[in-house]
């Protein structure tokens, strides 16, 4: 299958910094790439949906000004968080899709992001 | 109300057990159906689609009542490597562009020897 790499895997900050995560489709080209945010014990939360070339569609509640994304090309999207706070530590999970049936999504290993 | 909603479990069975997990889902426009299975600390990955004729794949069998808007999985003569979280999802009315996804909080096996 479609792979997709994250990196880094894990990541330590301290409060106020600000963290870059990178998502790469290593063997296709991906149209969609998709954030989400998995705290312990509880379900994946969609963040944000970006196309490459366009700006982000965030959901509900996700600010656009702290979890900076950006798509600039078919292979790789970034997602940074800005100003990190110990709140903002959770697992962070790109997928990635290629065709118009968006369903199809290849998920990346995840980002454990933890800030001190 | 959470729109997809599972019961967390854990779930304890041995080898060998047959396990059922529900699903329920809000949306009655939903579109599509999966269940995804999620190993501590890792990615999600699929593990089938749902229809509402009901499928399966080997030990693992699907079904989906619409007009209950209810989920289920199936697991046949468990095996220790079933062990994992499994994470009902379902996609909203109108994604077929989009690829939303929306996960239910997952249900927990534990398949003892």
């Amino acid at each position: 299958g479609a792979v997709v790499s994250q990196h880094p895997s894990r990541v330590i900050c301290k409060s106020g910094t600000s963290v870059k995560i990178e998502c790469r489709s290593l063997d296709f080209q991906a149209t969609t790439m998709f954030w989400y945010r998995q705290f312990p014990k509880q379900s994946l939360m969609l963040m944000a949906t970006s196309n490459e070339g366009s700006k982000a569609t965030y959901e509900q509640g996700v600010e656009k000004d702290k979890f900076l994304i950006n798509h600039a090309s078919l292979t790789l999207s970034t997602l940074t968080v800005t100003s990190a706070h110990p709140e903002d530590s959770s697992f962070y999970i790109c997928s990635a899709s290629a065709g118009l049936a968006g369903h199809e999504q290849y998920f990346g290993p995840g980002t454990r992001l933890t800030v001190t | 109300r959470k729109e997809v909603e599972q019961d967390p479990g854990p779930f304890n069975v041995p080898e060998g057990a047959t396990v059922a997990f529900n699903c329920t889902y809000s949306n009655s426009a939903s579109q599509s159906f999966f269940w995804y299975r999620q190993d501590c600390r890792k990615e999600p990955k699929l593990l089938m689609s749902v229809y509402s004729s009901g499928n399966e794949d080997g030990r693992f069998t699907a079904q989906l009542n619409r007009a209950s808007q209810y989920i289920s999985l199936l697991i046949r003569d468990s095996k220790l490597s079933d062990s994992a979280t499994y994470l009902c999802v379902v996609t909203p009315h109108g994604s077929s562009n989009t690829g939303k996804l929306i996960f239910g909080q997952g249900t927990t096996l534990q398949v003892k020897p």
